[in-house]
């Protein structure tokens, strides 16, 4: 059963460090999305790949936050430095295509302390 | 822009009730629509979909119909179980070729036994 990979699944961290967030998209996917979920935003688009390239990524903030996809299989979420308003759930999701239905990751939750 | 609005939540049903949660849309062309599921400690999962007006999308005992004139695709189900617990998304498909879904605020339901 193909599934998007995430690691870490949760992740605590002080205020300052560096995180990194991986994400193993499903094969033969040349979309990926990263998406943050907290309770009082909901469900936030940061960036969006596709054939590895970014699309979009004025989701984000521009300062601390970074998005990459080194090939086709590895997507990463790079925040630097962290912040305790970073705390969320982080996913990622892979598509077909931009427009079509987009297949989600079970998620790393982060917590800056 | 294209925009979801989903019924505000929580909403609460006892078992083997019916479900409406209801989703309108605001969107140009011909989009897609879909409804995913969240449950506790998950990511999203493609619950249904329908492509084109009058179609219905269906899956586990859930239905939704695809309504041009009304803009809108309520998601139902006869009997619920406790089991339908979750966090309901009305999501569209965007109207030009590189915007991605398009995500309601989430309904979360409570089914209690």
């Amino acid at each position: 059963d193909a599934r998007v990979t995430q690691t870490p699944r949760d992740k605590v961290t002080e205020m300052g460090q560096e995180v990194t967030m991986r994400c193993q998209p499903i094969l033969g996917h040349n979309t990926v999305f990263w998406y943050r979920q907290t309770m009082m935003q909901g469900l936030e688009l940061l960036a969006y790949f596709r054939n590895r390239a970014p699309l979009d990524d004025s989701g984000m903030p521009k300062d601390r936050f970074s998005a990459e996809m080194p090939d086709a299989t590895l997507a990463t979420l790079k925040i630097q430095p962290s912040e305790p308003r970073d705390s969320a759930v982080y996913f990622c999701a892979s598509g077909k295509g931009v427009r079509t239905e987009a297949f989600f990751g079970q998620g790393t939750r982060l917590t800056v302390v | 822009g294209d925009s979801v609005t989903q019924m505000e939540g929580p909403v609460t049903l006892s078992e083997e009730a019916f479900l409406t949660i209801n989703c309108t849309y605001t969107a140009t062309g011909y989009p897609s629509l879909f409804w995913y599921v969240q449950y506790p400690g998950e990511g999203l999962q493609l619950l249904l979909k329908a492509t084109k007006a009058d179609d219905k999308g269906s899956n586990k005992g859930f239905e939704a119909t695809y309504r041009k004139e009304t803009t809108s695709f309520h998601l139902e189900k006869g009997s619920v179980q406790v089991s339908d617990s979750a966090v309901y998304f009305c999501a569209l498909s965007g109207s030009s070729g590189n915007t991605p879904l398009v995500f309601g605020k989430g309904t979360r339901l409570s089914v209690i036994a």
